[in-house]
């Protein structure tokens, strides 16, 4: 099945902890990216990566890194985590980056307690 | 940061009403896209429209694009229980690294 997956499916964690969030993508896409969903449903891009290279940093805390160690794998590190980072966050990717839509994953839901 | 606005922001009817969303901006996109979000599930795109005034068919969805590409609207015939979701814009540039913005997003439930 072609498709955009990440891991965990739920994240429940202390205020404080370092955690990762993995995606994997295998629709052969050359561009992925992060986005997250607050509690309002309202939708925001936080990193975009195109061939591994990092194209889109939005105002993202430092706390959040993304590696991206091949096309397909788009992975997100934060660290020392707060109560507002609870939210859902989704992976996507598209075949370029200019104006193609992208194909979402099924989203991690991280809560911070 | 551009805005897209999306009303109504809820939308409650019974099974076979008809009903439209809007999506409205003051910017022109190079495109613009429609996605359902179902819960515990990422969005789906149903379509993307790029040329002003364009108008796209998916069974009882008709998608309208404005003539200025500012604004786009969905309209849903006869809505089926299935129809149920969260309705997303968004909006893209093509010179933005293909940045998309979304709108706010429209609640929709149909009755049976």
């Amino acid at each position: 099945d072609t498709a955009v997956s990440q891991t965990p499916k739920y994240l429940v964690t202390q205020m404080g902890n370092d955690k990762s969030i993995k995606c994997e993508q295998n629709l052969g896409h050359d561009t992925m990216y992060w986005y997250k969903q607050d509690s309002k449903k309202f939708l925001k891009i936080m990193f975009s990566y195109n061939n591994k290279e990092l194209i889109i940093n939005e105002t993202v805390p430092n706390r959040f890194s993304p590696k991206s160690p091949d096309k397909a794998h788009l992975n997100l590190h934060i660290n020392s985590l707060e109560l507002g980072d609870s939210a859902v966050y989704f992976c996507a990717s598209s075949q370029g980056s200019s104006g193609r839509a992208p194909r979402f994953g099924p989203g991690t839901r991280l809560t911070v307690l | 940061t551009q805005l897209l606005e999306q009303s109504p922001q809820f939308l409650s009817i019974q099974e076979g009403e008809n009903l439209t969303v809007y999506c409205n901006s003051s910017s022109v996109f190079s495109s613009l896209q429609w996605y359902r979000q179902e819960p515990g599930e990422g969005p789906v795109l149903l379509v993307t429209v790029v040329t002003g005034g364009e108008v796209k068919k998916l069974k009882r969805l008709t998608f309208q694009f404005g003539d200025a590409r500012k604004d786009s609207s969905l309209h849903i015939t006869a809505a089926q229980p299935g129809d149920t979701g969260l309705y997303l814009c968004a909006g893209t540039y093509n010179t933005n690294a293909g940045k998309s913005t979304f709108g706010d997003g429209t609640t929709l439930t149909v009755k049976p």
